[in-house]
């Protein structure tokens, strides 16, 4: 089985600072793994993909993230917050074969000071 | 139109009232999702179409009824909706049912049941 755990709910940093959003996942199999974030009023847009292709996955809008299998880890970052990357943040598993569905951690909120 | 487009965005609702929500998606996939996203909880799968085929029904009460007519068009029909119903529902497509693929998220209809 599948599961995934976004360690914090709520991370709050200023403009112009590294931001970190942490997640662990848990598989039997060859995970893939994705970042989506949901702004406001929104639908969840997919930032980045990792599925078994090379560890450090770039995405959309500076993001980037680093598949680590001794951690069974996959920890969001940007070098630098801007303001209009506060949004919820979600974590996501699921593997790359059969028809299992998408699991998704509870969320982080990422909020940006000024 | 692109990408996932769901109707209506927002819908009130009384218990004894039966309502229906749409989703049509313009990317040429296989396979529609219905999620429910509650406060303070995990996105909640309820629903998987693949080939117009209903392959995942995650133990969603009977007032819930999807309809998939085409690899287009997904809808969930209400009716006697309670108000811990109230939430955003998501709409979602991607290629098809395997896992791995990405999904490409609607905006999602915000229901609130009186």
């Amino acid at each position: 089985a599948q599961s995934v755990t976004q360690l914090d709910s709520h991370v709050s940093v200023s403009e112009g600072t590294p931001v970190l959003l942490r997640c662990n996942y848990s598989s039997s199999y060859s995970p893939s793994l994705f970042w989506y974030v949901q702004h406001p009023n929104k639908g969840l847009q997919l930032l980045l993909k990792y599925t078994s292709a090379a560890t450090l996955v770039k995405g959309i809008n500076g993001f980037e993230a680093e598949f680590k299998k001794s951690e069974t880890s996959f920890h969001l970052t940007k070098p630098s917050a801007h303001m209009s990357d506060a949004a919820e943040y979600f974590c996501v598993v699921s593997v790359l074969s059969g028809n299992t569905p998408l699991v998704f951690g509870k969320g982080t909120r990422l909020s940006v000071i000024a | 139109e692109t990408g996932v487009t769901q109707t209506p965005r927002h819908l009130v609702m009384g218990m004894t009232n039966k309502k229906s929500l749409k989703c049509e998606q313009h990317l040429g996939h296989n396979a529609m999702y219905w999620y429910k996203q509650s406060a303070k909880k995990p996105l909640e799968l309820m629903f998987v179409y693949n080939f117009k085929e209903q392959t995942e029904n995650n133990s969603v009460p009977s007032r819930f009824s999807p309809e998939c007519p085409n690899s287009s068009h997904l809808f969930l029909h209400l009716h006697t909706l309670q108000p811990e119903d109230s939430a955003l529902y998501l709409c979602a497509s991607s290629q098809d049912g395997t896992s791995g693929n990405e999904q490409f998220f609607g905006p999602g209809t915000r229901l609130t049941v009186l």
